[in-house]
């Protein structure tokens, strides 16, 4: 069955603050994606990639950056948080296209 | 219809009525993706209907696809209380993006 993992589960940080959440998958899918979830706005595409060392900007990428370092790996960096990122983060894997995509367990980020 | 501006949904049925909950979306597409979300956990895929397909069918559910009318069902038969959950369509082209809509939480209540 198909693996995706993030961590930290939870994660509170200041304004101002600087964090990185990580995204691993042993699916051997050439694309990854990472979301915010809120309330009323359903699943919103922060950055995505389609392979090592490749970066896509989605829909939402203010405030955010990424960067892919290996097949498994994708990290999503706030380097100056803000409440405003207050939210609950998913990451994702799948073969690209309309492909059936694979949710990690999410990471709830809170600033302060 | 869960897009556009339109907010999170809500219904609420007895266990053992059928629901159908609907999206419709804006771009081309080919195929349609609805996903499952339990509490505390990621979404997860429940059925999926290409773009030459008008109805999908797997156990207790049902899809549908209208590409001329860019709308898309999901009905459950019989619901039972672990349908509980929110259900999300999503749409895709071959652009390796999936885009959701804001959702529909169900609620089945014993």
């Amino acid at each position: 069955e198909a693996a995706v993992t993030q961590s930290p589960r939870n994660k509170v940080t200041v304004t101002g603050g600087n964090v990185t959440l990580s995204c691993r998958q042993t699916n051997s899918h050439n694309y990854m994606y990472w979301y915010r979830q809120d309330t009323g706005h359903g699943l919103r595409l922060i950055h995505y990639s389609y392979g090592a060392g490749n970066l896509q900007i989605g829909d939402v990428p203010d405030g955010y950056k990424a960067t892919r370092t290996t097949q498994e790996d994708f990290f999503l960096l706030l380097e100056l948080a803000s409440p405003s990122q207050t939210s609950l983060y998913f990451c994702a894997s799948s073969d690209g296209g309309p492909d059936t995509q694979y949710f990690g367990p999410g990471t709830r980020l809170l600033v302060l | 219809s869960q897009w556009g501006e339109e907010n999170l949904q809500a219904l609420s049925i007895q266990e053992g009525e059928d629901v159908t909950m609907n999206c419709s979306y804006k771009t081309y597409t080919t195929v349609v993706h609805w996903y499952r979300q339990d509490s505390g956990r990621g979404p997860a895929l429940i059925i999926l209907i290409r773009s030459n397909e008008r109805e999908k069918r797997s156990g207790r559910l049902r899809a549908t696809l209208d590409t001329s009318s860019q709308s898309s069902s999901l009905s459950i038969t019989a619901a039972q209380c672990e349908d509980t959950a929110v259900y999300f369509c999503a749409t895709g082209a071959n652009t390796g993006k999936l885009t959701f809509g804001h959702g529909t939480i169900l609620r089945v209540h014993p």
